[in-house]
């Protein structure tokens, strides 16, 4: 079984709709939670990044951890066709080693 | 700052020959990460270093893959021989100072035919 679980899509939206990502995790030692964006041919670049359970909202995207159910996910409201990518979760325990998920791939429609 | 820099960004080859990777990470991070990413295995960590010295390299596949990083400023990612298992983009990270953020760079897309 893979420490960290995430549907790899495609998830296609129309533009406009809310968006749902999320990953399973099994290693209850993870403490740290991110989000990578990756456009196609470029490298991941972080999105959100969030330490404790609850949620954290920056701008259109809310990034929410549940680490009793060992859940995080992702949310963007008012998505929009430059969202369209692929989404990394990735987490870590206490040092540099960050193990990621597979990645959903999204596409927003116009 | 240009970001994290990666070369060659396409490398075709055929098997069994020796293939380098290069990277040079934004200047002042002390940690740097060298990843493999597939569509089957997604984003794997090969090993990362800290303050030019090698902390992690378990992810490293086998003995036909070695890493160095002379300075501060350089790293390189060998393979020799060469697979076509290998076919993979290999991405080089950095990070460092007032953030644990790790910057990646473009990648190297690798084929071996």
């Amino acid at each position: 079984q893979k420490e960290v679980e995430q549907d790899p899509g495609p998830l296609s939206v129309p533009e406009g709709a809310i968006v749902s990502l999320n990953c399973t995790y099994s290693n209850s030692a993870f403490q740290y939670f991110m989000w990578y964006r990756q456009y196609s041919r470029k490298g991941p670049e972080l999105l959100m990044y969030t330490y404790s359970s609850g949620n954290k909202e920056d701008g259109r995207f809310t990034a929410q951890v549940d680490k009793s159910s060992k859940y995080i996910s992702l949310f963007i409201r008012d998505s929009q066709p430059s969202d369209s990518a692929t989404y990394l979760c990735a987490m870590k325990k206490d040092y540099q080693k960050v193990t990621f998920g597979t990645g959903t791939k999204l596409q927003v429609i116009p | 700052d240009a970001g994290v820099i990666q070369s060659p960004r396409h490398e075709v080859t055929e098997m069994g020959q020796e293939v380098t990777l290069r990277c040079k990470p934004i200047s002042g991070h002390d940690y740097l990460f060298w990843y493999r990413q597939t569509m089957m295995r997604g984003l794997e960590l090969l090993i990362y270093f800290n303050n030019n010295v090698p902390i992690d390299d378990s992810g490293m596949p086998e003995d036909r893959f070695s890493a160095k990083m002379p300075n501060a400023s350089f790293s390189t990612l060998k393979i020799q021989p060469s697979e076509p298992r290998d076919s993979a983009v290999y991405f080089c990270a950095s990070n460092g100072g007032s953030t644990d953020t790790q910057y990646f760079g473009p990648g190297t897309r690798l084929t071996v035919l």
